[in-house]
């Protein structure tokens, strides 16, 4: 059974800085792509990062590039996301999803984590 | 402002078939698959349809997806009261700003 769970949310002031995780199990994860996807308070869902299944390639919003960094270490199973410079509207729910594919930019998100809280408030 | 267009609510009674529209543009929807998501109350997305028009297992053959130019739809028959939900659609975008794009997501109310 493929799991998937991620961790690491909480509440920070703007411009500090959280790192989440994202642990897989039940699949050989280097095979697999992943992607990090948030949701707001009341709103869709929003595309943040995604990385291929070797960590070779990694892919960004507009919204947070140069301020947060995906990565991955194929050895545990675990997936990050770097969050630097944080600002208000970054605050949302982040949910951790693998892609069925080893390419970010192809196949879906068949398997998500149950999603880690941020907060940025003052 | 999302890349993919859906209504933002649509309703129907039990037992009825809905729809649900998702538009896009050449470099989403007419040149990708489309994916649609259910999202539960309180609960991650779940995947519901992929590939346009795919089910993965588990998942009831009242739903089906189908696409036809720069345009997607989700058809709910047999409507049931737990199909209450939000749904998404989401395609790759092939442009030059490469990423992953998601429709504002559909409410459905059963009645």
């Amino acid at each position: 059974e493929v799991q998937v769970l991620d961790s690491g949310g909480g509440l920070v002031q703007p411009g500090e800085s959280l790192r989440l995780s994202c642990t897989v199990s039940g699949v050989t994860f280097s095979h697999y792509a992943m992607v990090w996807v948030r949701q707001a308070p009341g709103k869709g869902l929003e595309w943040v990062s995604g990385i291929n299944g070797s960590g070779g390639s990694k892919y960004y919003a507009a919204s947070v590039k140069g301020r947060f960094t995906i990565s991955r270490q194929n050895s545990m199973n675990i997936m990050h996301l770097q969050m630097n410079d944080l600002r208000a509207d970054d605050s949302a729910i982040y949910y951790c999803a693998k892609v069925s594919d080893f390419y970010y930019g192809s196949g879906r998100f068949d398997y998500w984590g149950q999603g880690a809280l941020v907060t940025v408030s003052s | 402002q999302s890349v993919l267009t859906q209504p933002p609510s649509v309703s129907g009674t039990p037992g009825q078939r809905v729809t649900i529209s998702c538009s896009g543009s050449d470099s989403t929807i007419g040149r990708n698959p489309v994916n649609w998501y259910q999202q539960l109350p309180g609960t991650a997305p779940r995947l519901l349809i992929y590939g346009s028009n795919q089910r993965p297992s588990g998942v009831p053959e009242r739903f089906s997806g189908s696409k036809s130019g720069t345009s997607a739809s989700l058809a709910i028959s047999a409507l049931q009261s737990e199909d209450e939900s939000v749904y998404f659609c989401s395609s790759w975008d092939d442009s030059p700003n490469a990423r992953w794009v998601f429709g504002g997501g559909t409410k459905l109310t059963v009645l």
